[in-house]
């Protein structure tokens, strides 16, 4: 089944212990993308890459970093979570030239 | 200015009536228009996208696009109750990268 997995799903965590969400999809898409999704604010890109190797900053990076060694996983990292940083995320996927973006289930994050 | 605005509703539609929802955008140079929609708790699915002037239909479904108005709806025909959903506008920046959404639509059908 083509799709898009995010892990975990629900993570509550303590200010500033590292933690990396994976995002992973099996569609041999080349462009994937982070997203946040806060009450009133839409869903704001965090991060998106072209391809492997290929990264660069949406709207909102600060305190977000990620990497893109593979073609199929895109992990977001957060080296030192803040309160700020509580939110939905969303990892999206789609082959290169297209506009079809497939989402993963969500990560409910939050940071205490 | 918000790049992507959307009025955020909600938007009380009866079933079988005409759901109307709009979307205005800041970059002139945008190219591509999507409306995705997206249940509570669930993540967004893509149900549209435009790059021309003009209407584009698909089944119930019409998205209207004017470039000089910067400007992009949808339009639902025969509203159902398995419609009520937040609907999300995005635009594809000119730079071609990114993609910027609104803050949402919700929408809610009653029978």
């Amino acid at each position: 089944e083509a799709q898009v997995t995010q892990n975990p799903r629900y993570l509550i965590t303590v200010t500033g212990k590292k933690l990396t969400v994976t995002c992973s999809q099996n569609m041999n898409h080349e462009y994937m993308s982070w997203y946040r999704q806060d009450p009133g604010l839409g869903l704001r890109q965090i991060y998106y890459s072209m391809n492997v190797e290929v990264t660069d900053k949406g709207d909102v990076p600060e305190g977000y970093k990620v990497s893109r060694k593979e073609k199929r996983n895109f992990p977001l990292i957060l080296e030192s979570p803040s309160p700020n940083q509580t939110s939905l995320y969303f990892c999206a996927s789609s082959w290169a030239g297209t506009d079809t973006q497939y989402f993963g289930p969500g990560t409910r994050l939050t940071v205490l | 200015q918000k790049e992507v605005e959307q009025n955020s509703g909600p938007l009380s539609v009866p079933e079988g009536a005409i759901a109307s929802l709009n979307c205005t955008y800041s970059d002139r140079g945008s190219q591509s228009f999507f409306w995705y929609r997206q249940y509570s708790g669930k993540s967004p699915e893509l149900i549209m996208f435009i790059y021309s002037n003009g209407d584009k239909e698909d089944g119930r479904f019409t998205a209207q696009l004017n470039k000089a108005s910067q400007y992009v709806s949808l339009l639902i025909r025969d509203s159902q109750p398995s419609d009520s959903a937040t609907y999300l506008c995005a635009v594809r920046s000119s730079s071609a990268s990114k993609i910027i959404f609104g803050s949402g639509t919700r929408l809610s059908i009653r029978p």
